[in-house]
């Protein structure tokens, strides 16, 4: 069955830490996304990639980065955490450019409460 | 990025087959038609997807009028466990990261 692993379910972090979020795709995907859910506001785009070590920012990549050092694993950097960056983040893949895929897998997310 | 329309809510009971409508009057000619199910603390998981006509799999039909400014997600025979939100999306497959945005989607709950 293939796979999106999110390496925490839920984590705590303090105000100014810099927090890493890691993912993991095992379908050997070229995109890897990573969004940012809450309520009332649905799933927002942070950034996305389309090959290792591209990166493109999505629609609210301010206080976020990204690494894509490998095609399997996408990493999404908080920089210095804020209260306003708890959320449950949700990292998704989808194979390359094609009509014949079948969308988005998504991982399990992770809940981040920056306190 | 073609925009879409869909209900906040819906109810239904087990048994009962729901229709969700999506609207998407500015679809483009290259554009897809996707939905996806969310539960609770999970992240969302793709249902079924298609171009025109009408499309069926093991878990839902999609219908897509000719004109494809709107298309219906058909459940078949509800039960508890469809209890979820319910997102439509349209875009350009061959550009994932520019072209889908997901909206408040639909939230249905299935009532015993």
């Amino acid at each position: 069955d293939v796979k999106v692993t999110q390496s925490s379910r839920y984590l705590v972090k303090r105000t100014g830490e810099k927090v890493f979020l890691e993912c993991v795709q095992d379908m050997d995907h070229e995109n890897m996304f990573w969004y940012r859910q809450d309520p009332g506001l649905g799933l927002r785009l942070i950034y996305f990639s389309y090959d290792v070590k591209m990166k493109e920012k999505g629609d609210i990549p301010e206080g976020y980065s990204v690494s894509r050092e490998k095609k399997e694993r996408f990493s999404l950097i908080l920089e210095s955490a804020s209260t306003n960056q708890t959320s449950m983040y949700l990292c998704a893949s989808t194979q390359e450019n094609t009509r014949d895929s079948y969308g988005y897998t998504f991982g399990s997310g992770t809940r981040l409460t920056v306190v | 990025l073609a925009k879409t329309t869909q209900p906040i809510s819906m109810d239904s009971y087990e048994g009962q087959e729901v229709n969700i409508t999506c609207s998407h009057n500015n679809i483009a000619t290259n554009d897809y038609i996707t939905w996806y199910q969310q539960f609770p603390s999970q992240g969302p998981r793709f249902i079924i997807q298609g171009y025109k006509t009408k499309v069926t799999n093991e878990v839902a039909s999609l219908f897509i009028p000719a004109d494809r400014k709107s298309s219906t997600l058909s459940l078949p025979r509800v039960s508890l466990s469809d209890t979820a939100v319910y997102y439509c999306l349209v875009g350009d497959l061959v550009n994932y990261g520019q072209n889908f945005v997901f909206g408040p989607g639909t939230r249905l709950s299935v009532l015993p």
